[in-house]
């Protein structure tokens, strides 16, 4: 358990679509980051939040955009889906900067 | 670029077999993590390596870290069928004073299967 949970655990989208993905931290996690995982490959990392803004950016189009709510709560928007997209997302989050992050068990996006 | 290389890819193993995975990277990390997964399930972290040297094992698994060869290997010992999975690692590389990190790059995975 890690109290990292992830909404939905499903979702079908089309191309072109917009999706919306929710993670719900512990209380006191002021930094959350983003994972995006293919299937048959290591995660690859989206972007990170601290403290509700912005901390750093993988190789990602600007169609992936997030947010950090001061409830520890976070959303990871994908906007003009794409038939690549279809993955494992994962968020993770800990306490402070430079503390181990904890994973939520990810939501799976199909994109049809 | 930081580039993080597992080998092998694929490790089948017999029951009671030792092996070693490793885990290469290319740039400067003082911090170094294994994970665990399972299929269709997320990451389950296994140990969290913080130094040069550092060393920690948990039952049958063992892992270390040399920063200067940036280097980490995950050590089975005695394979036992429950610890079939797919192993990661991921490297948080050093950053400047006053920045985060938790920025992984991760590895390709080692499929782990261990049969009777």
């Amino acid at each position: 358990e890690t109290g990292v949970t992830q909404s939905p655990t499903h979702l079908i989208k089309t191309r072109g679509q917009q999706v919306t993905l929710r993670c719900s931290s512990q209380s006191g996690h002021n930094t959350v980051s983003w994972y995006q995982q293919a299937l048959g490959q290591g995660p690859q990392f989206i972007f990170q939040y601290y403290r509700e803004e912005e901390n750093g950016r993988g190789n990602f189009p600007p169609r992936f955009s997030g947010l950090q709510f001061p409830n520890y709560s976070s959303e990871l928007n994908v906007n003009a889906l794409e038939l690549d997209d279809s993955a494992l997302y994962l968020c993770a989050s800990s306490f402070d900067i430079k503390q181990p992050q904890h994973f939520g068990d990810g939501t799976r996006l199909s994109i049809l | 670029e930081l580039k993080v290389e597992q080998n092998p890819l694929f490790l089948s193993m017999q029951e009671g077999k030792n092996y070693t995975i490793y885990c290469n990277y290319s740039t400067t990390s003082d911090r170094l993590y294994w994970y665990r997964q399972d299929p269709g399930k997320s990451l389950e972290s296994l140990f969290v390596l913080l130094s040069n040297g550092a060393v920690k094992q948990e039952g049958r698994l063992m892992a270390s870290l040399d920063t200067k060869a940036r280097l980490s290997t995950l050590h089975i010992t005695a394979a036992v069928h429950d610890l079939s999975a797919t192993y990661f690692c991921a490297v948080d590389p050093t950053v400047p004073r006053g920045t985060s990190y938790g920025k992984l790059t991760f590895g390709q995975g080692t499929i782990l299967t261990v049969h009777p």
